[in-house]
């Protein structure tokens, strides 16, 4: 079955940065866009960017340009998210999740997502 | 502050029918698709409906989804204790160089 399954829970320091892992499986990898979405503690989700596999083009909420970065391996059909100069209003759960579409092409939807990771940061 | 709005919480008992707004403007709502996703406790979200009003294969036929215009709802017929969650609904959004956004989220309460 299609399923994402993300890395571990990370603690960083104020003004580290973390790399947040998104292996996929049951499907054809670069066939998909990859989005990553967060969100904070008693909070809504907030998307910040997506990737396109194939090509490695990214595109990112104007919030967190400059600050995040998406890649990947497709050799290990695993995606990649990397956001620096933490603060403690990072501190959230980040999830990665599948662009699906169906023939029509008609929108495109976040199916699945992955079970998440929770980065706290604190010093 | 969310750019699609949302209840913040919404209840029913067992067997009503429940029903979620979410109003966002021209840009987002009113010129593409609306999604809604269910987040059990402690879970991932999960896909309840797309492109409006179509359920995935799973979802059961008790939920629904309909857009006007600027706005969307989602309902819950036949509620039962295990739909209290968190439904959030998305759409694209053209400003800002276009993202996805999302309403703030409606806690469902079965009482």
């Amino acid at each position: 079955q299609v399923q994402l399954v993300q890395s571990g829970a990370e603690v960083k320091k104020p003004g580290a940065s973390v790399k947040v892992s998104c292996k996929a499986s049951g499907y054809t990898f670069s066939s998909y866009d990859i989005n990553w979405v967060r969100q904070a503690p008693g909070q809504g989700l907030e998307w910040m960017g997506w990737m396109i596999p194939n090509s490695g083009n990214t595109g990112f909420a104007q919030k967190f340009q400059g600050r995040v970065t998406i890649t990947r391996n497709t050799s290990t059909s695993t995606a990649y998210m990397e956001l620096s100069s933490l603060t403690s209003e990072d501190t959230a759960v980040y999830y990665c999740a599948r662009m699906n579409y169906d023939s029509s092409a008609a929108g495109n939807w976040f199916d699945p997502w992955g079970q998440g990771t929770l980065v706290t940061v604190s010093s | 502050q969310s750019v699609l709005t949302q209840p913040p919480s919404a209840s029913g008992t067992p067997g009503q029918r429940v029903t979620i707004s979410c109003s966002g403007s021209s840009s987002n709502i009113g010129s593409h698709y609306v999604y809604w996703y269910q987040q059990l406790p402690g879970t991932a979200p999960k896909l309840l409906i797309y492109r409006n009003y179509q359920r995935p294969s799973g979802v059961p036929d008790r939920f629904s989804g309909s857009k006007s215009g600027t706005s969307a709802s989602l309902a819950i017929s036949g509620l039962r204790s295990e739909d209290e969650a968190d439904y959030y609904c998305a759409a694209w959004d053209d400003s800002l160089s276009g993202s996805w956004v999302f309403g703030g989220g409606t806690k469902l309460t079965v009482l």
